[in-house]
């Protein structure tokens, strides 16, 4: 099994563009969880789906975010219109059901300018 | 919250001794969680013990659960400069309907 795929690994781009980050989960598993991790807040529940469900998207910071999981092997995470402060290693993690080991991906490195 | 907060944040030893990392939380757990990160990676999930167990091991890893303390320690023995990473707890609800929070995590240098 590959584990848990992100797309892309780096990306740098401008305020106000937009950014799509990708995951890909392990087959089989039906939880998936998407975290922002910073020096400053550590890592931080954005939102997970469970079934390809948004269960909770209170961690999501604000309406620029956005994310979807359009089926069982696909997600992603969208902010639109980026901001610096935005700037942040975003990973995505998944798991089969919610009580075991959730497998994490490689991360994306995000740098607003 | 079921958030775990990890002590000390940061722990420097020599190699071949022992460290032990402790992780608080605050409600009720189904299980408990520890992870590694290694710099720029992401989080490897290295032992779950479940609330009505009281130890684990894992190769030169030990795990404690207290539930009437509401804590839990990591005890990595013989450590080697490759144990350099972050180390992170998180909780299970009893539901199993709120995802892993994790603390902040202890910041682990192994020097050889």
């Amino acid at each position: 099994d590959a584990g848990v795929i992100q797309s892309p690994r780096h990306e740098v781009t401008e305020m106000g563009q937009e950014v799509t980050l990708r995951c890909k989960p392990i087959s089989g598993h039906n939880s998936l969880f998407w975290y922002r991790q910073t020096m400053m807040r550590g890592l931080e529940l954005l939102i997970y789906f469970n079934n390809n469900v948004p269960i909770d998207d209170s961690g999501m910071p604000e309406d620029r975010f956005s994310a979807k999981m359009p089926n069982a092997s696909f997600s992603t995470l969208k902010i639109q219109p980026s901001e610096p402060r935005d700037s942040a290693v975003y990973f995505c993690a998944s798991s089969f059901g919610s009580f075991g080991e959730q497998f994490f991906g490689p991360g994306t490195r995000l740098t607003v300018l | 919250s079921q958030q775990g907060e990890e002590d000390p944040q940061a722990l420097s030893i020599q190699e071949g001794e022992n460290a032990t990392m402790n992780c608080s939380y605050k409600t009720s757990i189904n299980n408990l969680q520890w992870y590694r990160q290694n710099s720029g990676r992401g989080l490897v999930h290295l032992i779950l013990i479940r609330s009505n167990e009281r130890e684990k091991h894992s190769g030169r890893l030990r795990v404690t659960l207290d539930t009437s303390k509401k804590s839990s320690s990591l005890l990595i023995t013989a450590s080697r400069a490759a144990d350099t990473a972050s180390y992170f707890c998180a909780t299970v609800a009893p539901s199993g309907n709120t995802p892993l929070v994790f603390g902040k995590g202890t910041r682990l240098s192994v020097i050889a």
